[in-house]
């Protein structure tokens, strides 16, 4: 079955608003990411995140190994933030990999 | 920033025809990762590397093969491709464990 699990699958926020999404995960990993990918584009990393909470700027991840979850809250949210936002576990041992989630699609309106 | 570049950025293919897909990137990265990205799936792993001349399965490298004949460049070959292989792929590589990703734009190759 489907080993990382983000929800919700898409959120329309109006500019301002905050949000939280979630990524849950039924194995163990070495560390979990989180991506943004503009609509028709690359992904790039917002955070590398193996437990505890991280900052940058308005993003904010928390990463719970015991709960297998970790979150992504996006305050005073803008126009700009629109896209896709992946959750990424890294699992591995001599090696590493990673398997993704299914992605949040964010849209966030004037 | 590193820089992960991905060759050709578009592709249209004929059924059973022959397709590769290339990745080069210029930051001496131990770890190379080919992935497919379709609706409703997000991005599945096909094929990784850890190094030059070695490649592994992913988790859906059916009808697939890999070739990493350098640490610079990790090519994802479809020796039968099948319009089931339309999708949007993309290369990514980094150092190893607990350091992140860095992406290529994507190829997006339709089969026809």
């Amino acid at each position: 079955g489907q080993q990382v699990q983000q929800s919700p699958a898409s959120l329309v926020l109006q500019e301002g608003e905050n949000a939280e999404l979630q990524c849950n995960f039924s194995t163990s990993l070495n560390s979990m990411q989180w991506f943004y990918q503009r609509p028709g584009g690359s992904l790039v990393s917002l955070f590398y995140n193996p437990s505890g909470t991280k900052h940058s700027g308005r993003l904010t991840s928390t990463t719970v190994i015991k709960e297998r979850r970790s979150s992504l809250h996006i305050s005073s949210s803008q126009t700009t933030d629109s896209g896709t936002y992946l959750c990424a576990l890294e699992r591995g041992n001599s090696g590493t990999y990673q398997r993704f989630g299914t992605g949040t699609k964010l849209q966030v309106v004037p | 920033e590193a820089a992960v570049t991905q060759s050709p950025r578009n592709k249209v293919a004929v059924t059973g025809g022959k397709v590769t897909l290339s990745c080069n990137q210029t930051n001496n990265h131990n770890n190379m990762y080919w992935y497919r990205q379709d609706t409703g799936h997000g991005l599945r792993l096909i094929h990784y590397s850890y190094g030059a001349g070695s490649t592994e399965k992913g988790d859906i490298p059916d009808g697939y093969k890999a070739s990493r004949p350098s640490q610079e460049n990790f090519s994802l070959i479809l020796e039968l491709a099948t319009p089931s292989q339309t999708s949007v792929y993309f290369c990514a590589s980094g150092l190893g464990s607990q350091n992140t990703l860095y992406f290529g734009a994507g190829t997006r190759l339709s089969v026809l």
